[in-house]
């Protein structure tokens, strides 16, 4: 049971490429979650997914795009990265109730992305 | 919005000392509160959650939080810090019913052996 995992650990990208993180759960968990981690400033909702098959914006959503490509994947995509999107990028999961509620959420292990 | 208050950016401490790091929430409604702690280079863990019944909650490590709703605060305890405490720790909260999480800004802890 490898919980949350993604992929890659660490990427550095020129301003203007674009790529793609991948994060998978193995725990069944419906809801999936990306956020991005800045010194001083916490977590930052990015988007999540209540469910397979939706998403929705987050705090923080401009600049990216996801992908629930089925239960267990949930991906994160740069179309044209900026210095700005320089973070750390945190995936995590968890259960759904019919109240949407006492659920907490499980957390990978984290991209280091660095934008030159 | 909701908003998340640690009121410590960084907090050092020697082996055995207490530990009270503190947490406010703006919601006013019912919530779900938790901690989570970052041991460095690591991804969050889930030190303890609340989310009805005795307001005083017990987690991992030896760590404990009262949730006190008339003062919209959560904070966290520990009668005895080791050096394996070192860590940033961050407080969430999440309307219930609601699946966004809102963090705080962290508080770091350094533990001094």
């Amino acid at each position: 049971n490898a919980g949350v995992t993604q992929t890659p650990k660490f990427q550095v990208l020129k301003t203007g490429q674009s790529m793609t993180l991948q994060c998978a759960q193995d725990m069944n968990h419906n809801s999936m979650y990306w956020y991005r981690q800045d010194p001083g400033m916490g977590l930052r909702l990015i988007y999540y997914s209540a469910s397979e098959g939706t998403t929705d914006k987050g705090e923080v959503p401009n600049g990216y795009n996801v992908s629930r490509l089925n239960k267990r994947e949930f991906s994160l995509r740069l179309e044209s990265a900026a210095p700005s999107q320089t973070s750390v990028y945190f995936c995590a999961s968890s259960e759904f109730t019919s109240t949407g509620g006492r659920h907490e959420q499980y957390f990978g292990p984290g991209t280091r992305l660095t934008v030159t | 919005a909701q908003s998340v208050s640690q009121h410590n950016h960084h907090v050092i401490l020697s082996e055995a000392a207490s530990l009270e790091l503190g947490c406010n929430y703006s919601y006013g409604g019912t919530v779900n509160l938790f901690w989570y702690v970052q041991y460095p280079g690591q991804h969050l863990q889930l030190l303890l959650k609340y989310f009805s019944g005795d307001p005083l909650v017990k987690g991992i490590k030896g760590f404990e939080a009262e949730f006190i709703k008339s003062k919209f605060s959560f904070n966290l305890r520990k009668p005895s810090v080791q050096w394996s405490d070192t860590a940033e720790y961050f407080c969430a909260v999440k309307k219930a019913g609601s699946y966004q999480l809102t963090f705080g800004k962290g508080t770091k802890l350094s533990v001094i052996p």
